[in-house]
């Protein structure tokens, strides 16, 4: 069974730039979840997808970041324009129904914003 | 509100010695708890959770965690720790009454087994 799969791996961009995130989560599951991690810190949740329906956005700063989730599978992550304080790794995570919380996660996107 | 508690930025053991890495947890109701592990350059991997039963819990790698409900505790042990152990590791809590399903993370816990 394949893995949650993220790209790119890492990506370097200037302050005000675009910058998205891809994600595929694991075949048959659900729930989606994209989370930000910082250096010394644990995930911080920023919107969870229950199918293609985005059920818990309250910690998405909409100013900048989108998501969506067409079609219920894949996952897109945007921020425009990038911010210095969005330097972070941002994880994306599968669950089969959200209920019990085993959540799969991927290798995440290293993002320095210059 | 629910919280989560590493008290220990930092475990150091000797291979071969038992480790336990400790969480303690706020939450309104009975909780979910959750034990994840995160190895340099990767993604969060699943150890272990406790949902209900059986207060000892076992999971990946030979790790295991007891929940204490009386100390607000769910710490993480292994008799005997491996290098390959040395990662960073977190606790997670959900409360399971009402339609919050938002878990709450701690801040980690690094290990490191020395040979």
């Amino acid at each position: 069974e394949a893995g949650v799969v993220q790209s790119p791996r890492y990506k370097i961009i200037e302050k005000k730039q675009p910058v998205a995130f891809w994600c595929n989560p694991i075949s048959g599951h659900n729930t989606l979840y994209w989370y930000r991690q910082n250096l010394g810190q644990g995930p911080e949740l920023l919107i969870r997808y229950e199918n293609e329906e985005a059920v818990d956005d309250s910690q998405l700063p909409k100013d900048r970041f989108s998501a969506e989730r067409l079609k219920g599978v894949d996952s897109t992550l945007k921020i425009q324009p990038a911010e210095l304080g969005d330097s972070a790794v941002y994880l994306c995570a599968s669950s089969r129904d959200g209920q019990n919380e085993k959540l799969f996660f991927g290798s995440g996107t290293q993002l320095s914003v210059l | 509100a629910q919280s989560v508690a590493q008290p220990e930025d930092q475990v150091n053991v000797a291979e071969g010695n038992p480790l336990t890495v400790k969480c303690t947890y706020s939450v309104s109701g009975n909780p979910y708890l959750f034990w994840y592990v995160q190895y340099p350059n990767r993604g969060l991997q699943f150890l272990l959770k406790y949902i209900t039963g059986d207060n000892l819990v076992k999971g990946s790698y030979g790790f295991e965690a007891e929940f204490n409900k009386s100390q607000t505790s769910f710490h993480l042990k292994k008799p005997s720790a491996l290098v390959s152990d040395s990662a960073l590791y977190f606790c997670a809590v959900r409360d399971r009454g009402g339609n919050n399903r938002k878990l709450i993370w701690g801040l980690g816990t690094s290990l490191a087994v020395n040979p």
